[in-house]
């Protein structure tokens, strides 16, 4: 089992719609949750960063972590096609330190 | 100002051959780090750098990789005899490295590497 689980898709959405992108995991140490938005043939970028549980959001993006679960969410509102990308999840118990990512989620919003 | 930069974009070459893949950091970053990115999947960790320390190698798969930082700038991942499950996508990330704040990693574009 790897240590982080996130679902491939591809998710495809009309624009306008609420995305809903979700990680578990394993490891009880990590403490730190990031997502990072890959567009194709580039390098990953972060989009959002959580210390612990709780909620983050920054304009239409939030964050939601629930480590009695060991699950994270991201959400995306009013999706756009400029937000059609793979959407990795990234977690790590220190910092610095290593990354574990998800194998990403290919998400595409058609007009 | 300048973000990570990795060199060569691409480099094929042929099984058995040693290959030395660049990473270039953002300037004044103390952590460095590598993964290998496969088609469809996430970066997976290789090794980290605070300055010129290798913190956690971990993540190289086996005796051929190796990676140094010499000066706590510049780093190098060399791969020896390479095999063709070897090939993938390089990536290099730098970050602050403080410890207690934002440590977001900053990705380069990555060196494709293809052996035949």
């Amino acid at each position: 089992q790897k240590e982080v689980e996130q679902d491939p898709g591809p998710l495809s959405v009309p624009e306008g719609a609420i995305v809903s992108l979700n990680c578990t995991y394993s490891n009880s140490a990590f403490q730190y949750f990031m997502w990072y938005r890959q567009y194709s043939r580039k390098g990953p970028e972060l989009l959002m960063y959580t210390y612990s549980s709780g909620n983050k959001e920054d304009g239409r993006f939030t964050a939601q972590v629930d480590k009695s679960s060991k699950y994270i969410s991201l959400f995306i509102r009013d999706s756009q096609p400029s937000d059609s990308a793979t959407y990795l999840c990234a977690m790590s118990d220190l910092q610095p330190d290593k990354l574990i990512f998800g194998t990403g989620t290919r998400l595409q919003v058609f007009p | 100002g300048a973000g990570v930069s990795q060199s060569p974009r691409y480099k094929v070459t042929k099984r058995g051959q040693d290959v030395a893949l660049r990473c270039d950091p953002i300037s004044g970053h103390v952590s460095l780090y590598w993964y290998r990115q496969a088609l469809g999947q996430g970066p997976e960790f290789l090794t980290y750098f605070n300055y010129e320390a290798q913190q956690d190698k971990s993540g190289l798969p086996n005796d051929r990789f190796s990676a140094e930082r010499p000066e706590g700038s510049i780093s190098t991942l060399t791969i020896q005899r390479t095999e063709q499950r070897d090939s993938a996508m390089y990536r290099c990330a730098s970050s602050q490295g403080l410890a207690g704040v934002d440590n977001e990693q900053f990705f380069g574009p990555g060196t494709r590497l293809t052996v035949l």
